[in-house]
């Protein structure tokens, strides 16, 4: 089975501060991402990244960073977190089906609360 | 981004029937999938379909991919408490750098 793990399940923040959300996956996937889930909003995509050292944004990169320095961790970086980051960060993973990008697996989230 | 369309946003169904939920699009997509997740918890892949017309089970749960490739549905059959959970739909495009694209979610409430 498929095992993406978070670091934190829950994690209390001050504005400001630098935050750091890690990320796991035991497969080998090549891909990885994070979104944040909002009420009424759904998933929105950050940021993702295809290979080590590579990331690409997503639909709302603002105020994050990502770290892809080794295949299986995919850290998200709040660099000066803000009240309106305050959501559920989930990571997933998913590998290559041929040329595609298969099927997305995610982590358990992090409620993250910036105060 | 877009988003796939479900509706509607709430469900509220007795243990013991079926239910069943759609999602469209007004674009194709390749691959359509379906997760659920429950309260504190991120979501897990319930149903993945690669081919049109593909139909799909899994248990009590089975997933249709619509022919026109823009649109599936899920059927619940027999439902439990524990079917409670937020459903998503999410489609992929072909393309090695497609990124999933999600509907907003249906939640799913059953009476015992």
């Amino acid at each position: 089975d498929v095992k993406v793990t978070q670091s934190s399940r829950y994690l209390v923040k001050r504005t400001g501060e630098k935050v750091f959300l890690e990320c796991v996956q035991d497969m080998d996937h090549e891909n990885m991402f994070w979104y944040r889930q909002d009420p009424g909003l759904g998933l929105r995509l950050i940021y993702f990244s295809y290979d080590v050292k590579m990331k690409e944004k997503g639909d709302i990169p603002e105020g994050y960073s990502v770290s892809r320095e080794k295949k299986e961790r995919f850290s998200l970086i709040l660099e000066s977190a803000s009240t309106n980051q305050t959501s559920m960060y989930l990571c997933a993973s998913s590998d290559m089906r041929g040329a595609l990008v298969d099927t997305q697996y995610f982590g358990p989230g992090t409620r993250l609360t910036v105060l | 981004g877009q988003q796939l369309n479900q509706s509607p946003q709430s469900m509220f169904i007795q243990e013991g029937e079926d239910v069943s939920m759609n999602c469209t699009s007004s674009s194709i997509f390749n691959t359509w999938l379906w997760y659920k997740q429950e309260p504190g918890e991120g979501p897990v892949l319930l149903i993945a379909l690669y081919k049109a017309g593909e139909l799909t089970s899994n248990g009590r749960l089975t997933a249709q991919f619509g022919i026109t490739r823009k649109d599936s549905f899920l059927n619940i059959s027999a439902s439990i408490p524990s079917d409670v959970g937020i459903y998503f739909c999410a489609g992929l495009r072909t393309g090695a750098n497609s990124k999933l694209t999600f509907g907003k979610g249906i939640t799913l409430s059953v009476r015992p």
